[in-house]
């Protein structure tokens, strides 16, 4: 079975600070990753996601990810964050069938 | 592109009736969509997966006939809470899966509470 682990719960950062939020998957097939951000009371948008191809991806609003298979993590990193990135970030993974598998969900909060 | 739209955003129900939520792809077609339930400050949970034509797939704990889901086209799922009770209170979230993509793309969401 598929699983996502995200290791940080909550993530406080100053604005213009670079921060990473962190992702580990366990599957035993290919799987595709992703990364949503949801703001409050708001569906969940998507950042970038990993498909095939270059290990390295870039998103939306200056995010990027490594997929890093050895390791089996995607974790998701920008170099420096502004107050407007607080929001809360979901790492899912999915199988071919296209069912998602959610982390637990990290908070960021940025600070002035 | 790929924009996903639910109606009602929020809905206030008594007890025991029924709410019906709308999840439409609005710029592609969607064989797939699914359906989640998200609790105050954690993860989102998959109820169903929807296909267009068939019956849904409802996963482990989820009780089809209290939530009942038709995916009439390949644009329109619907999720109807029949006689809902307070614990159904919560944030319900649909997505499309975009087959050119292999993406899903969630709509806004639906606040349901159910006095």
């Amino acid at each position: 079975a598929q699983s996502v682990t995200q290791l940080d719960s909550q993530v406080p950062v100053f604005e213009e600070a670079p921060v990473e939020l962190r992702c580990n998957y366990s599957s035993s097939v290919s799987v595709y990753l992703f990364w949503y951000v949801q703001y409050p009371n708001q569906g969940l948008q998507l950042l970038l996601k990993y498909l095939s191809g270059s290990t390295l991806v870039k998103g939306i609003n200056g995010f990027e990810a490594e997929f890093n298979k050895s390791q089996t993590s995607f974790h998701l990193r920008k170099p420096s964050v502004h107050i407007s990135d607080t929001a809360e970030y979901f790492c899912a993974v999915s199988e071919i069938t296209g069912k998602l598998i959610f982390g637990q969900g990290t908070t960021l909060q940025v600070k002035p | 592109g790929a924009v996903v739209s639910q109606h009602p955003s929020w809905v206030i129900c008594k007890s025991g009736t029924s709410v019906k939520i709308e999840c439409r792809s609005l710029d592609f077609q969607a064989t797939t969509m699914f359906w989640y339930r998200q609790f105050p400050k954690q993860s989102l949970m998959l109820m169903a997966t929807s296909n267009e034509g068939s019956k849904a797939t409802y996963e482990q704990g989820v009780e089809k006939d209290k939530f009942l889901i038709n995916h009439a086209s390949l644009t329109l799922s619907t999720l109807t809470v029949t006689s809902a009770h307070p614990e159904d209170s919560s944030f319900y979230i649909c997505s499309a899966r975009s087959p050119n993509t292999d993406t899903q793309y969630f709509g806004p969401g639906t606040r349901l509470t159910v006095l």
